[in-house]
Protein backbone atom coordinates (compact mmCIF):
# COMPACT_ATOMS: atom_id res chain seq x y z
CA UNK A 1 0.00 0.00 0.00
CA UNK A 2 0.64 3.65 0.09
CA UNK A 3 2.94 5.04 2.89
CA UNK A 4 5.24 8.50 3.56
CA UNK A 5 7.91 8.67 5.41
CA UNK A 6 9.35 12.23 6.78
CA UNK A 7 12.10 13.48 8.82
CA UNK A 8 10.58 13.09 12.38
CA UNK A 9 12.16 16.03 14.12
CA UNK A 10 11.94 18.03 16.68
CA UNK A 11 13.92 20.40 14.07
CA UNK A 12 15.01 23.26 15.93
CA UNK A 13 16.31 26.65 13.86
CA UNK A 14 17.48 30.19 14.13
CA UNK A 15 15.51 33.06 12.24
CA UNK A 16 16.96 33.12 8.07
CA UNK A 17 18.40 29.84 8.44
CA UNK A 18 17.79 27.73 6.03
CA UNK A 19 15.02 24.84 6.30
CA UNK A 20 15.00 21.22 4.84
CA UNK A 21 11.98 18.38 5.89
CA UNK A 22 12.75 15.59 4.06
CA UNK A 23 9.87 13.10 2.39
CA UNK A 24 10.05 10.00 0.86
CA UNK A 25 6.70 7.87 -0.29
CA UNK A 26 6.03 4.95 -2.16
CA UNK A 27 2.67 4.21 -4.22
CA UNK A 28 2.28 2.69 -6.91
CA UNK A 29 1.36 4.67 -10.32
CA UNK A 30 1.40 8.54 -10.17
CA UNK A 31 0.41 10.09 -6.79
CA UNK A 32 0.10 13.72 -5.83
CA UNK A 33 2.33 14.79 -3.58
CA UNK A 34 1.18 17.29 -0.69
CA UNK A 35 2.90 19.02 2.21
CA UNK A 36 0.30 20.33 4.71
CA UNK A 37 1.10 22.96 8.22
CA UNK A 38 -0.79 23.07 11.22
CA UNK A 39 0.02 26.34 13.20
CA UNK A 40 -0.85 25.75 16.75
CA UNK A 41 -4.29 25.99 17.93
CA UNK A 42 -5.20 25.93 14.15
CA UNK A 43 -6.37 22.92 11.32
CA UNK A 44 -4.49 21.05 8.71
CA UNK A 45 -3.98 23.69 5.92
CA UNK A 46 -2.60 23.20 2.13
CA UNK A 47 0.87 24.40 2.01
CA UNK A 48 1.40 23.44 -1.87
CA UNK A 49 1.22 20.33 -3.79
CA UNK A 50 2.54 18.90 -7.13
CA UNK A 51 0.92 16.53 -9.29
CA UNK A 52 3.26 15.23 -11.68
CA UNK A 53 6.66 14.57 -11.86
CA UNK A 54 9.09 17.71 -12.36
CA UNK A 55 6.76 19.72 -10.74
CA UNK A 56 7.43 22.19 -8.48
CA UNK A 57 5.14 23.49 -5.62
CA UNK A 58 5.36 26.42 -4.00
CA UNK A 59 3.75 29.30 -0.84
CA UNK A 60 4.48 31.13 1.36
CA UNK A 61 8.55 31.11 0.39
CA UNK A 62 8.32 27.46 0.52
CA UNK A 63 9.24 24.87 -2.48
CA UNK A 64 9.25 21.31 -2.93
CA UNK A 65 10.12 19.30 -6.25
CA UNK A 66 8.75 16.23 -7.04
CA UNK A 67 11.08 13.72 -7.95
CA UNK A 68 9.74 10.46 -9.43
CA UNK A 69 13.16 9.09 -9.85
CA UNK A 70 14.08 9.07 -5.90
CA UNK A 71 9.99 9.27 -5.04
CA UNK A 72 10.87 12.05 -3.13
CA UNK A 73 9.26 15.74 -2.04
CA UNK A 74 11.38 17.27 0.36
CA UNK A 75 10.27 20.57 1.75
CA UNK A 76 12.46 23.70 1.52
CA UNK A 77 12.72 26.83 2.45
CA UNK A 78 15.82 29.63 2.56
CA UNK A 79 15.09 31.69 5.11
CA UNK A 80 12.71 30.61 8.07
CA UNK A 81 11.03 33.15 10.03
CA UNK A 82 9.21 32.48 13.75
CA UNK A 83 5.69 32.93 12.38
CA UNK A 84 6.56 29.13 10.15
CA UNK A 85 7.20 27.15 13.80
CA UNK A 86 4.73 24.27 13.42
CA UNK A 87 4.26 20.94 12.49
CA UNK A 88 4.45 19.95 8.80
CA UNK A 89 3.20 16.75 7.06
CA UNK A 90 3.58 15.32 3.87
CA UNK A 91 1.13 13.28 2.19
CA UNK A 92 0.23 11.65 -0.63
CA UNK A 93 -3.28 11.08 -2.54
CA UNK A 94 -3.18 7.57 -5.02
CA UNK A 95 -4.46 6.87 -8.32
CA UNK A 96 -6.02 3.60 -8.39
CA UNK A 97 -9.01 2.57 -9.78
CA UNK A 98 -12.29 1.82 -8.15
CA UNK A 99 -12.55 5.74 -7.13
CA UNK A 100 -10.96 5.64 -4.09
CA UNK A 101 -8.39 8.55 -4.81
CA UNK A 102 -10.07 11.01 -2.23
CA UNK A 103 -7.73 9.51 0.50
CA UNK A 104 -4.78 11.14 1.75
CA UNK A 105 -1.49 9.04 2.96
CA UNK A 106 0.32 11.30 5.83
CA UNK A 107 3.70 10.72 7.27
CA UNK A 108 3.95 11.08 11.04
CA UNK A 109 4.62 15.14 10.75
CA UNK A 110 7.79 17.29 11.66
CA UNK A 111 7.50 20.06 14.53
CA UNK A 112 9.70 23.30 13.27
CA UNK A 113 10.38 25.77 16.31
CA UNK A 114 12.24 29.04 14.68
CA UNK A 115 13.65 31.07 17.28
CA UNK A 116 14.30 34.67 16.89
CA UNK B 1 -16.67 31.94 4.71
CA UNK B 2 -16.41 30.10 8.04
CA UNK B 3 -14.41 26.74 7.77
CA UNK B 4 -14.58 23.46 9.27
CA UNK B 5 -15.41 23.10 13.11
CA UNK B 6 -14.98 20.48 15.23
CA UNK B 7 -16.46 20.29 18.72
CA UNK B 8 -15.29 19.62 21.51
CA UNK B 9 -11.41 20.65 20.96
CA UNK B 10 -10.17 18.51 23.85
CA UNK B 11 -11.94 15.86 25.59
CA UNK B 12 -10.85 13.59 28.24
CA UNK B 13 -12.85 10.70 29.47
CA UNK B 14 -12.25 7.41 31.36
CA UNK B 15 -11.93 3.96 30.12
CA UNK B 16 -15.00 2.42 28.92
CA UNK B 17 -17.03 5.20 29.32
CA UNK B 18 -18.67 7.06 25.67
CA UNK B 19 -17.91 9.96 23.73
CA UNK B 20 -19.17 11.87 20.77
CA UNK B 21 -16.74 14.27 18.46
CA UNK B 22 -18.83 16.34 15.95
CA UNK B 23 -17.81 17.95 12.55
CA UNK B 24 -19.18 20.69 10.92
CA UNK B 25 -18.27 21.12 7.18
CA UNK B 26 -17.99 24.01 4.80
CA UNK B 27 -21.30 24.20 4.37
CA UNK B 28 -22.28 23.14 0.61
CA UNK B 29 -19.31 20.55 0.53
CA UNK B 30 -21.01 17.04 -0.05
CA UNK B 31 -17.90 14.89 1.17
CA UNK B 32 -17.16 15.17 4.38
CA UNK B 33 -13.84 12.95 5.86
CA UNK B 34 -12.76 11.56 8.89
CA UNK B 35 -8.93 10.63 9.93
CA UNK B 36 -7.12 10.29 13.06
CA UNK B 37 -3.60 10.81 14.47
CA UNK B 38 -2.78 8.62 17.53
CA UNK B 39 0.55 9.97 19.59
CA UNK B 40 3.54 9.71 17.20
CA UNK B 41 1.75 7.84 14.37
CA UNK B 42 0.55 8.75 11.34
CA UNK B 43 -2.84 10.68 10.33
CA UNK B 44 -4.71 7.99 9.11
CA UNK B 45 -8.10 8.41 6.91
CA UNK B 46 -10.93 6.32 9.11
CA UNK B 47 -14.31 7.11 6.55
CA UNK B 48 -15.38 9.43 3.83
CA UNK B 49 -19.44 10.41 3.72
CA UNK B 50 -20.73 11.73 0.18
CA UNK B 51 -24.01 13.96 1.75
CA UNK B 52 -25.47 11.43 3.95
CA UNK B 53 -23.94 8.12 3.01
CA UNK B 54 -20.79 6.40 4.07
CA UNK B 55 -19.19 5.66 0.65
CA UNK B 56 -15.96 4.43 2.48
CA UNK B 57 -15.75 3.21 6.06
CA UNK B 58 -12.28 0.95 5.46
CA UNK B 59 -10.13 2.84 8.21
CA UNK B 60 -12.56 2.77 10.94
CA UNK B 61 -10.66 0.50 13.60
CA UNK B 62 -12.93 -1.53 15.04
CA UNK B 63 -16.82 -1.62 16.02
CA UNK B 64 -16.91 0.28 18.62
CA UNK B 65 -16.47 3.34 16.53
CA UNK B 66 -19.52 4.41 14.75
CA UNK B 67 -20.02 7.62 12.03
CA UNK B 68 -23.38 9.34 11.51
CA UNK B 69 -24.04 12.02 8.75
CA UNK B 70 -27.89 12.49 9.35
CA UNK B 71 -29.27 15.43 7.10
CA UNK B 72 -26.00 15.30 5.00
CA UNK B 73 -24.79 18.38 6.85
CA UNK B 74 -22.71 17.83 10.26
CA UNK B 75 -21.52 14.52 10.95
CA UNK B 76 -20.90 12.59 14.51
CA UNK B 77 -18.19 10.05 15.62
CA UNK B 78 -19.32 8.16 18.65
CA UNK B 79 -16.83 6.08 20.28
CA UNK B 80 -18.37 3.41 22.74
CA UNK B 81 -16.91 2.15 24.81
CA UNK B 82 -13.78 3.68 24.88
CA UNK B 83 -10.16 2.34 25.32
CA UNK B 84 -6.76 3.41 26.07
CA UNK B 85 -5.73 3.07 22.63
CA UNK B 86 -8.51 5.61 20.75
CA UNK B 87 -6.23 8.04 22.21
CA UNK B 88 -5.60 10.98 19.74
CA UNK B 89 -6.46 13.50 17.70
CA UNK B 90 -9.41 13.22 15.23
CA UNK B 91 -9.60 15.61 12.33
CA UNK B 92 -12.69 16.34 9.49
CA UNK B 93 -12.37 17.30 6.70
CA UNK B 94 -14.45 18.40 3.87
CA UNK B 95 -14.37 18.94 0.00
CA UNK B 96 -17.19 20.14 -2.22
CA UNK B 97 -16.44 17.28 -4.47
CA UNK B 98 -14.45 14.14 -3.77
CA UNK B 99 -11.62 12.57 -5.79
CA UNK B 100 -9.27 15.37 -6.94
CA UNK B 101 -10.76 18.12 -4.81
CA UNK B 102 -8.82 19.99 -2.02
CA UNK B 103 -9.65 18.76 1.39
CA UNK B 104 -10.05 21.40 4.07
CA UNK B 105 -9.41 20.06 7.49
CA UNK B 106 -10.85 21.33 11.05
CA UNK B 107 -9.04 22.13 14.06
CA UNK B 108 -9.27 18.46 15.14
CA UNK B 109 -10.90 17.20 18.61
CA UNK B 110 -7.89 15.76 21.14
CA UNK B 111 -9.22 12.81 22.47
CA UNK B 112 -7.66 11.43 26.14
CA UNK B 113 -9.01 8.20 27.23
CA UNK B 114 -7.46 7.67 30.88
Amino acid sequence: GNSVTQMEGPVTLSEEAFLTINCTYTATGYPSLFWYVQYPGEGLQLLLKATKADDKGSNKGFEATYRKETTSFHLEKGSVQVSDSAVYFCALRGTNSGGSNYKLTFGKGTLLTVNP
Amino acid sequence: EAGVTQFPSHSVIEKGQTVTLRCDPISGHDNLYWYRRVMGKEIKFLLHFVKESKQDESGMPNNRFLAERTGGTYSTLKVQPAELEDSGVYFCASSLRGGWDEQFFGPGTRLTVL
